[in-house]
């Protein structure tokens, strides 16, 4: 079955300094996520992206986070100040309809800001 | 808001039992709800979707159920092995905006040989 691709696995920055997280979705899909996960705590949605522009965001997702899909296959999730409160486990997702139908996630970028 | 609510938060069973995994959710107009299995450190692995208009889904040796209008689903797992240990998420969609998913804080299930 294909899957959805995450780079890096993990990844420990210096707080203060910026980071992206890769994604490589399945293709032909309807709609992209990006869901992240604090140690201990529950799944929370961050973004949904369709059509190339964001659909929908949390209130998590403030002005230190963005997101592109600059070459039409990779999907990234930008942070450009990270704080401590950043570590998490961050996940790709994506959406979709037809025959096979429902959710698929990436394995995941655990980030570390020290 | 969307609440999601997994009972219980842990569970630790001897290999062979069946047991049963409760979800429950705050707003019952939902478009889907799907339970996920989680292992130590790694992603979310998809083990079985239901649609807001059915009430059940098999594959295997896992059900799970969905009582809409009590808010309510249930993941049961029959002759249960130690390969099952894991974390189960349940998480609900509500189709509004992007179709995006509210998850519960999951179950954390350890077979015991």
């Amino acid at each position: 079955e294909p899957e959805v691709t995450q780079t890096p696995s993990h990844q420990v920055t210096q707080m203060g300094q910026e980071v992206i997280l890769r994604c490589v979705p399945i293709s032909n899909h309807l709609y992209f996520y990006w869901y992240r996960q604090i140690l201990g705590q529950k799944v929370e949605f961050l973004v949904s992206f369709y059509n190339n522009e964001i659909s929908e965001k949390s209130e998590i997702f403030d002005d230190q986070f963005s997101v592109e899909r600059p070459d039409g296959s990779n999907f990234t999730l930008k942070i450009r100040s990270t704080k401590l409160e950043d570590s998490a486990m961050y996940f790709c997702a994506e959406w979709r309809a037809g025959k096979i139908y429902g959710y698929t996630f990436g394995s995941g970028t655990r980030l570390t800001v020290v | 808001k969307q609440e999601v609510t997994q009972i219980p938060a842990a569970l630790s069973v001897p290999e062979g039992e069946n047991l049963v995994l409760n979800c429950s959710f705050t707003d019952s107009a939902i478009y889907n709800l799907q339970w996920f299995r989680q292992d130590p450190g790694k992603g979310l692995t998809s083990l079985l979707l239901i649609q807001s208009s059915q009430r059940e889904q098999t594959s295997g040796r896992l059900n799970a159920s969905l009582d809409k209008s009590s808010g309510r689903s249930t993941l049961y797992i029959a002759a249960s092995q130690p390969g099952d240990s894991a974390t189960y998420l349940c998480a609900v969609s509500s189709g509004a905006g992007s179709y995006q998913l509210t998850f519960g804080k999951g179950t954390k299930l350890s077979v015991i040989p």
